[in-house]
């Protein structure tokens, strides 16, 4: 069973400009997680995507944005890059049924650098 | 809401020596309790969890943690360390209902040397 893929591996972008980071997960998983990995600032949520929904997220302004496709892939859109935006996003899917979907699966992250 | 702290920053070892990691947290609700594991260059893999239960779990490559609701905590150690387990591992906690967030404490560095 393949796992949770994330593209691009790496992505490099100048402040300004926007990113596009996009997470296919593991079939079956109805919920998408974003998190970021910045240095110095540990893992934080980002967004929560179950059934095409926005369900919830975390503290980070507007210009941090997503999207859920019909088939459970997701998009985070990323406007307006500043420097402090560089960081590892992380992907993580899981079924949402109850204790068995507290468990979430992480894909391998998207490096973004901001130039 | 939830928090996560994570004791110890860095843990150095010599190899075969035991380890503790040390994970506290805090909540007004019930909760799941997680440790990941991230290798270098790599994203987090699940090491072990607490759903509910009993309160000793396990790991296959030798890991346990024990959730201590009394002392809200959930530390994780293993009797015999291998090089191999040098990486960061992060202590998660979420809500005690699916599709909530998990929060992440801020790691602990567990380098082993021979």
């Amino acid at each position: 069973e393949a796992g949770v893929t994330q593209s691009p591996t790496h992505l490099i972008k100048t402040r300004g400009q926007q990113a596009t980071l996009r997470c296919s997960p593991i079939s079956g998983h109805t919920s998408v997680y974003w998190y970021q990995q910045a240095l110095g600032l540990g893992l934080q949520f980002l967004l929560w995507y179950d059934e095409g929904e926005e369900r919830n997220r975390g503290n980070f302004p507007p210009r941090f944005s997503g999207r859920q496709f019909p088939n459970y892939s997701s998009e985070l859109n990323v406007n307006a890059l500043e420097l402090e935006d560089s960081a590892l996003y992380l992907c993580a899917s899981s079924l949402y049924k109850g204790a068995s979907g507290a468990e979430q699966f992480f894909g391998p992250g998207t490096r973004l650098t901001v130039l | 809401a939830q928090s996560v702290t994570q004791l110890d920053s860095q843990v150095p070892v010599f190899e075969e020596a035991p380890v503790e990691l040390r994970c506290n947290y805090s909540s007004s609700v019930s909760v799941y309790l997680f440790w990941y594991v991230q290798y270098p260059n790599q994203g987090l893999q699940l090491l072990l969890k607490y759903l509910s239960g009993s309160t000793l779990v396990e790991s296959i490559n030798g890991f346990e943690a024990e959730f201590n609701k009394s002392q809200t905590s959930f530390h994780l150690r293993k009797p015999s360390v291998h090089i191999s387990d040098t990486a960061e591992y992060f202590c998660a906690v979420s809500a005690n209902q699916a599709g909530t967030a998990l929060i992440f404490g801020k790691g602990t560095t567990l380098s082993v040397s021979s």
